[in-house]
Order: C-alpha cells, then sequence, then structure tokens
C-alpha cells in the first residue's frame, strides 16, 4: 500500500536552468494533479490528469511550465528556464478518478529553490 | 470564485485542551470538503473527508462539521497533544460547470502548536 511518492524532495538550482519533477501516483489511480504551494500563497492548483483524457493545464502559470504523464502511471513536471518566483513546494496527488466524491492523496512534495 | 478562509492563522494551546479550527467557504455548491494537516517540510497527510451530503464525520479524537448552508466546516480535536502541532489545512471540491469540479480550492491554513 504504498501512497503517492515524489522525487527529487530538494532541488535547488540556478536562474535559467531546467529542472525535471517526478510524481509516482498510487497504483490504479487514474487521476493525477499537480499544485504548488508557495510561501504566503496556499496551494493553488496547475494541472489536472485523468486517464487518457486531454489535461486540463489550465493552472500552469507560464508557457515555461508543461506536465506530461507516460503509460497513465508516472507524471513529470517540467520548468524551462527557472526563475525565482518558481521557487515552491510542488505537490502531487492522486485519487481513484471517476466521482466527483473521491478522496485526492498527495505525495510528499518536492520543495525546489531557485537562485 | 471560490475563497476559502480559515481562522484563526494561528493558535496555541496547552495540552490537554480541546480545540476547534474554523473554515470558511463562499460557495456552497460543493461536492465534499476535506481537512488535511501538513507537518513542516512535509506533505499533505489527510485526515477527514465530508461529502456535501453529510454533517459531520469522525476518525478518533478528531470530528469535522459541515454546514453547507452557511458555508461553514469545524475541525474539532478532543485532548490535545503536543504531535498534534502542525498547519491545518481545509479544501473544498466544488460542483462547478464546465468541468473543473477535480479542482480543490484550499484555505491558507491554521497553525497548531500544543505546549507541553
Amino acid at each position: 500500500g504504498a501512497g503517492v511518492s515524489q522525487s527529487p524532495s530538494n532541488k535547488v538550482t540556478e536562474k535559467g536552468k531546467d529542472v525535471e519533477l517526478r510524481c509516482d501516483p498510487i497504483s490504479g489511480h487514474t487521476a493525477l494533479y499537480w499544485y504548488r504551494q508557495s510561501l504566503g500563497q496556499g496551494l493553488e492548483f496547475l494541472i489536472y490528469f485523468q486517464g487518457n483524457s486531454a489535461p486540463d493545464k489550465s493552472g500552469l502559470p507560464s508557457d515555461r511550465f508543461s506536465a506530461e504523464r507516460t503509460g497513465g502511471s508516472v507524471s513529470t513536471l517540467t520548468i524551462q528556464r527557472t526563475q525565482q518566483e518558481d521557487s515552491a513546494v510542488y505537490l502531487c496527488a492522486s485519487s481513484p478518478g471517476g466521482t466527483q466524491y473521491n478522496e485526492q492523496f498527495f505525495g510528499p512534495g518536492t520543495r525546489l529553490t531557485v537562485l | 470564485k471560490q475563497e476559502v478562509t480559515q481562522i484563526p492563522a494561528a493558535l496555541s494551546v496547552p495540552e490537554g485542551e480541546n480545540l476547534v479550527l474554523n473554515c470558511s467557504f463562499t460557495d456552497s455548491a460543493i461536492y465534499n470538503l476535506q481537512w488535511f494537516r501538513q507537518d513542516p517540510g512535509k506533505g499533505l497527510t489527510s485526515l477527514l473527508l465530508i461529502q456535501s451530503s453529510q454533517r459531520e464525520q469522525t476518525s478518533g479524537r478528531l470530528n469535522a462539521s459541515l454546514d453547507k448552508s452557511s458555508g461553514r466546516s469545524t475541525l474539532y480535536i478532543a485532548a490535545s497533544q503536543p504531535g498534534d502541532s502542525a498547519t491545518y489545512l481545509c479544501a473544498v471540491r466544488p460542483r462547478g460547470s464546465g468541468g473543473s469540479n477535480y479542482k480543490l480550492t484550499f484555505g491558507k491554513g491554521t497553525l497548531l502548536t500544543v505546549n507541553p
């Protein structure tokens, strides 16, 4: 019964570099979400994947952000040309999908620091 | 636009005290409300999920209530312990149109400190 896992747990990068953050959802969960938690801003939705449907990318803050989900399981969030304002904790969640009543289960997050 | 507010922003209590954390939301059209716990530097741990048709949920020393019509939820913690110290977040899942009803809207949390 492994939960949602994310890697790396911490990432320090220099401004302008690209970073990739990984999320492994709970096995069998068809829905996957990325959120960002910035200091003083609270948690904000970034992107949502459900099965083979087109993802909802409406929460991505700029075109430097992209995400993919391969094989309906693992997801990667990529930030290109990182900026200092990208520093935040990036949280991934998964749920069984299907109904609107499902609980979302969160991973431990990746803390990104852009110097 | 749904807004979720948590009061107080921070709370400090002595060990053993019963306490209540408050969460309010502006749009009562929700599917459910979730309470989470977040320890420093960690992710979110789901504590309780209340569906819109329910009034309360209980788990151990925790009891969460939901009054959808007034846009309020409370998290009651009985006999608080130092290990309860964490940030508590509430989040609502909107019953929106346009297929966006999977996006949780979070409050900014209440930082709870239980002093031994």
